[in-house]
């Protein structure tokens, strides 16, 4: 089976503006997490959505959105962005939201 | 925000060394996983674990899913070269977490050849 995909890879933005972040699970996957990794906070949790629901939500403000759709494709939405917002954004798949699989992530830099 | 106490912070090894690291917790676990993450990459699913006191073994990796349910063990016999990177533990709490994997703050394992 093809694993997690993750677009962009890399993404460069200001401050300011609004980004959307990609992810295609595994097939048959349907419960997407979204982890954002810095070096001071590690790996904390976004938000996970399972069959276009969103199931669970991290301790991130509003700015921070996501989605899923009928094929189970997540997307993550940052508005107005900060430059703490600078991070690798991850998404995990998992058939039902415990083992969950890693994509390669997105690397976003705000300047 | 909610991290798992993983230690050691980082290793220093010789090659053909066994490796031992742990993560606890002052709460109680469903689910262990271990992840070994390198550079520029996401996190690679080494070991799950789904019960108390379960010992599971991937080629030279060993882990343990603790019995109290508040820690795990990863164990790594004869390191190679190609072990270097950060390894994380993760934990998944009960039925109203799902999706929500909380992180140790990562053991970066470094091999002398």
């Amino acid at each position: 089976k093809a694993g997690v995909t993750q677009t962009p890879r890399y993404l460069i933005k200001t401050r300011g503006q609004q980004v959307t972040l990609s992810c295609s699970p595994i097939s048959g996957h349907r419960s997407v997490s979204w982890y954002q990794q810095t070096p001071g906070q590690g790996l904390q949790f976004l938000f996970e959505y399972f069959s276009e629901t969103q199931r669970n939500k991290g301790n991130f403000p509003g700015r921070f959105s996501g989605r899923q759709f009928s094929n189970s494709r997540s997307e993550m939405n940052v508005s107005t962005l900060e430059l703490g917002d600078s991070a690798l954004y991850l998404c995990a798949s998992s058939p039902s939201g415990d083992t969950q699989y890693f994509g390669p992530g997105t690397r976003l830099t705000v300047l | 925000g909610q991290q798992l106490n993983q230690s050691p912070q980082s290793m220093f090894i010789q090659e053909g060394e066994d490796v031992s690291m742990n993560c606890t917790s002052s709460s109680i676990f469903n689910t262990w996983l271990w992840y070994k993450q390198e550079p520029g990459e996401g996190p690679v699913l080494l070991i799950a674990l789904y019960k108390a006191g379960e010992l599971t073994s991937n080629g030279r990796l060993t882990a343990q899913f603790g019995i109290t349910r508040k820690d795990s063990f990863l164990n790594i016999s004869a390191s190679i070269p190609s072990d270097v990177g950060i390894y994380f533990c993760a934990g998944l709490r009960g039925s109203s977490n799902t999706g929500k994997l909380i992180f140790g703050q990562g053991t970066t394992l470094q091999v002398k050849p």
